[in-house]
């Protein structure tokens, strides 16, 4: 079946510095992936999302790419700040049911002054 | 603009009891609706979709049931709670289109003892 497997369960870094939390993903079908965003007792949030390879698609100053030669949709930033810690989730649909969402474990980004 | 509603904001009940947690979704009529689960800092599980009043189709039922009685209603329940279904119920919504994004709800935070 498929799934999503983040390599990152904790991330922490200091403002200003680039990002790249990981996201792999497995299936048979053709993919949709997408990043959520959850901060602290708040409800998750469409980040960025995608089903086109090669291409890479930006919301917010965070950016993706999604490899499907690779099955990879990293998530990325250039300077991070402390607006952006949170918890961040990938996310895979697939062309044979776009109602079923598979998330991956989760990246806890912390970011320090 | 839409709001979702869920109830109760939380609940403490015991083992072996009843449970019933509902949504509600106001100002957008016949979305697709959501059930996830998720544990304390852990990452989603989606639980139940539905597209039509009177349809669910489960994605992984983990002893509970959904049903969706009204167009703008959706209910989680079960008839005996396990200590394992302790966690955040969050509900959903989306346009009823091909891959669209999913707006959460505030959650339920059930604690089980």
């Amino acid at each position: 079946g498929d799934s999503v497997t983040q390599t990152e369960g904790l991330v922490t870094l200091t403002k200003g510095l680039p990002v790249m939390l990981n996201c792999t993903y497995q299936t048979t079908y053709s993919p949709f992936l997408f990043w959520y965003v959850q901060h602290l007792n708040e409800a998750p949030k469409l980040l960025l999302k995608s089903s086109t390879d090669n291409k890479r698609t930006e919301h917010q100053g965070f950016y993706a790419t999604l490899h499907k030669s690779s099955s990879s949709f990293h998530l990325q930033k250039s300077s991070v700040q402390l607006s952006d810690s949170a918890l961040y989730f990938c996310a895979l649909s697939d062309f044979s049911n776009y109602n079923v969402l598979y998330f991956g474990s989760g990246t806890k980004l912390t970011v320090e002054p | 603009a839409q709001t979702i509603h869920q109830w109760p904001v939380a609940e403490i009940k015991a083992v072996g009891s009843p449970l019933s947690l509902g949504c509600t979704i106001k100002g957008k009529s016949s979305p697709n609706l959501y059930w996830y689960w998720q544990a304390t800092g852990g990452t989603l599980q989606q639980l139940f979709y539905s597209i039509t009043v009177g349809q669910v189709e489960s994605v992984v039922q983990l002893n509970l049931s959904a049903s969706r009685p009204k167009d703008d209603q959706f209910i989680l329940s079960t008839e005996k709670l396990l200590l394992s279904h302790s966690g955040f119920y969050l509900c959903a919504w989306s346009l009823p289109s091909n891959y669209a994004e999913q707006f959460f709800g505030p959650g339920t935070r059930l604690t089980v003892l």
